[in-house]
């Protein structure tokens, strides 16, 4: 069965960056991409990037481009989020789910969310 | 970027009534809109993705419809583990964009 397991909570201080990871199992990585998104406490979903399983293209939010890096590890079938210069609004719920693909891009299985906590 | 704009923020129905739930896109999306599920301390479920086709495990009392610019979840009956916030998502185009959530409620 597919299931997507993403890394522990973090607490970074302002400044800081944060390496949240996503581990799939259950199907063949490659032939899927993974979206991130995150969901500040009481707020909506806020999509942030996307990475192909198959080749490594990114896609990435405007609001967060330059400090997010989303990358993947195909020996490991591992995907990562990394946030640089965190600031207080990045105080997160981060989520990492399977991508179906690029031109019918829903999201059919999501990890746990990983919380990620910014203060000084 | 597509702005996805949902309605009515918050939606109070009481158990076996019907629940409509809008989206809109400020441009054509085409036929790709997903909607998800979400419950307090949980993560996002899919329920509907390509505008109308249920996920897997999706009960029937859910359906999607619409297309371009303009979408629609129905909840036929709703059940008590039916209430939660309902987020729409379209899915062709960068970057992707969710709408900002309608609060199922109980009346």
């Amino acid at each position: 069965q597919v299931q997507v397991v993403q890394s522990g909570a973090e607490v970074k201080k302002p400044g800081d960056s944060v390496k949240v990871s996503c581990k799939a199992s259950g199907y063949t990585f490659t032939r899927y991409s993974i979206s991130w998104v995150r969901q500040a406490p009481g707020q909506g979903l806020e999509w942030m990037g996307w990475i192909s399983g198959y080749d490594g293209n990114t896609n990435y939010a405007q609001k967060v481009q330059g400090r997010v890096t989303v990358t993947t590890d195909t020996s490991t079938n591992t995907a990562y989020m990394e946030l640089r210069s965190l600031r207080s609004d990045d105080t997160a719920m981060y989520y990492c789910a399977r991508d179906v693909s690029i031109t019918r891009g829903f999201l059919d299985y999501w990890g746990q969310g990983t919380l990620v906590t910014v203060s000084s | 970027e597509i702005v996805m704009t949902q309605s009515p923020a918050t939606l109070s129905v009481s158990p076996g009534e019907r629940a409509t739930l809008s989206c809109r896109a400020s441009q054509s999306v085409s036929s790709s809109l997903a909607w998800y599920q979400q419950k307090p301390g949980q993560a996002p479920r899919l329920l509907i993705y390509d505008t109308s086709t249920r996920a897997t495990g999706i009960p029937a009392r859910f359906s999607g419809s619409g297309s371009g610019t303009e979408f629609t979840l129905t909840i036929s009956s709703l059940q008590s583990e039916d209430f939660a916030v309902y987020y729409c998502q379209q899915c062709n185009n960068w970057p992707r964009t969710f709408g900002q959530g309608t609060k199922v409620e109980i009346k």
